[in-house]
């Protein structure tokens, strides 16, 4: 049972190039979610999947697209990488059951945009 | 305007000794629920404790408890018998409901304790 998992653990990308952050999870899910951390701000959404098949923008969405593959993955991509895209992302998952809210979050990203 | 304030951008506090980390929230909702988050330096997000809006009494999760005051619409996070592994950021979130029948969490920017021995 490995939770949340992302790949890759870090990334550098040149001003303009694209690339998919990928995240998967093995616990049953439906709630998917994705993050980005800066210093200083805390953790603010970029754009959460409430089912499978289902995306919605969170407070940071521009510049981002996700998609919702399947139960398991939900991926995030810069289509053209920006230096204000340098950032840690997390991705987060839930399942409501009982009393529990609690979000699992994968170790996270760190991307350096040039 | 800021949903989740956290006041103490780094606190201090000898090992052994309680220390409070501060949370305000701002909401309309009837129900809700608060959360605290460490993140030690090795980055990963580990929950510590979570509160409803209409839990009776405060949670307690071994060292940790959450004093949780509704009407002043404070969530404050009380660590006791303070360990060096304790030194982290403490971030405190809400959760909020999306349009789309899910919920989503709105976090504060974070508090870095410091536990000195």
């Amino acid at each position: 049972n490995a939770g949340v998992t992302q790949t890759p653990k870090f990334q550098v990308l040149k001003t303009g190039q694209s690339m998919t952050l990928q995240c998967a999870q093995d616990m049953n899910h439906n709630s998917m979610y994705w993050y980005r951390q800066d210093p200083g701000m805390g953790l603010r959404l970029i754009y959460y999947s409430a089912s499978e098949g289902t995306t919605d923008k969170g407070e940071v969405p521009n510049g981002y697209n996700v998609s919702r593959l399947n139960k398991r993955e939900f991926s995030l991509r810069l289509e053209s990488a920006a230096p204000s895209q340098t950032s840690v992302y997390f991705c987060a998952s839930r399942e409501h059951r009982g009393i529990s809210y609690e979000q699992y979050f994968g170790p996270g990203t760190r991307l350096t945009v040039t | 305007a800021q949903k989740i304030t956290q006041t103490q951008p780094g606190m201090f506090v000898q090992e052994k000794e309680a220390v409070t980390l501060d949370c305000t929230y701002d909401t309309s909702d009837q129900s809700y629920g608060l959360f605290w988050y460490k993140q030690p330096s090795s980055g990963e997000m580990i929950f510590l404790i979570y509160q409803g809006s209409y839990d009776e009494q405060n949670a307690t999760e071994g060292r940790y408890s959450l004093n949780f005051q509704k009407a002043r619409k404070s969530a404050n996070l009380v660590i006791s018998a303070s360990q060096l592994g304790d030194s982290a950021m403490y971030f405190c979130a809400m959760r909020e409901a999306t349009q789309g029948g899910s919920e989503k969490l709105v976090f504060g920017k974070g508090t870095k304790l410091t536990v000195n021995p």
